[in-house]
């Protein structure tokens, strides 16, 4: 168990709508990561938060926004949702930004039907 | 841009040693990192690489040769649990965290 929690586990949903995804960082991380995994597909950055700010920022859609909270949890705003979209979304969490030893919650299931 | 290529599947018997190799192209380099995964779980952190040189931890040592922009992955006294997906990762910026993932390479270990 890394620390990182991410809810919910599992979510299917169908083109056209909008879910939010949650992660909490682990107790002391500031910097919050978003990763896509498509199936047989390696890990794709989508953003990066520190402290409450966006720090980098990957090939994330425009359909895609995210936000980091005073409280350091962050939300995974999808809308529009296309069957593209299928995947496992993973939020990652380290101490200070700059660090490769990033720490993996165990992922949403997303599932656009 | 950034890419990483690392071989897709590899197979080996309990007991023996393995290595998985990557190559990297990248503008900036600031470290080379690999992460397991299992089936459908969540990446772990294994090793890190900024020097060049071989990182030993336990059964498992992570080399890079910034030179050749390549680094190694070696995996000692596998074990069946050892069977899983490796993906190796670079760093291109100082002051972020963003890194870029290779495909991943499926380890398949055999009784």
């Amino acid at each position: 168990d890394s620390g990182v929690t991410q809810t919910p586990k599992h979510l299917i949903t169908a083109t056209g709508q909008r879910v939010t995804l949650r992660c909490s960082p682990r107790s002391g991380d500031l910097s919050v990561y978003w990763y896509q995994q498509s199936l047989d597909q390696g890990l794709q950055f989508l953003i990066q938060y520190y402290n409450g700010e966006e720090r980098a920022k990957g090939n994330i859609l425009e359909r895609f926004s995210a936000q980091q909270f005073p409280d350091l949890h962050s939300e995974l705003n999808l809308s529009s949702l296309e069957l593209g979209d299928s995947a496992l979304y993973f939020c990652a969490s380290s101490v200070v930004e700059g660090r490769d030893e990033q720490f993996f919650g165990p992922g949403t299931r997303l599932t656009v039907l | 841009g950034q890419s990483l290529e690392q071989p897709s599947e590899v197979t080996a018997v309990e007991g023996a040693i393995v290595q998985i190799n990557c190559t990297y192209q990248t503008s900036g380099f600031y470290g080379l990192s690999w992460y397991q995964q299992h089936d459908g779980g969540a990446p772990t952190f294994l090793s890190y690489n900024a020097l060049d040189g071989l990182e030993e931890t336990g059964r498992f040592s992570s080399f890079l040769s910034r030179s050749d922009s390549y680094g190694y992955l070696l995996l000692q006294e596998l074990q069946m649990k050892d069977s899983a997906s490796y993906f190796c990762a670079v760093r291109g910026s100082s002051n972020t965290g963003k890194l870029i993932f290779g495909q991943g390479t499926t380890l398949q270990v055999k009784p």
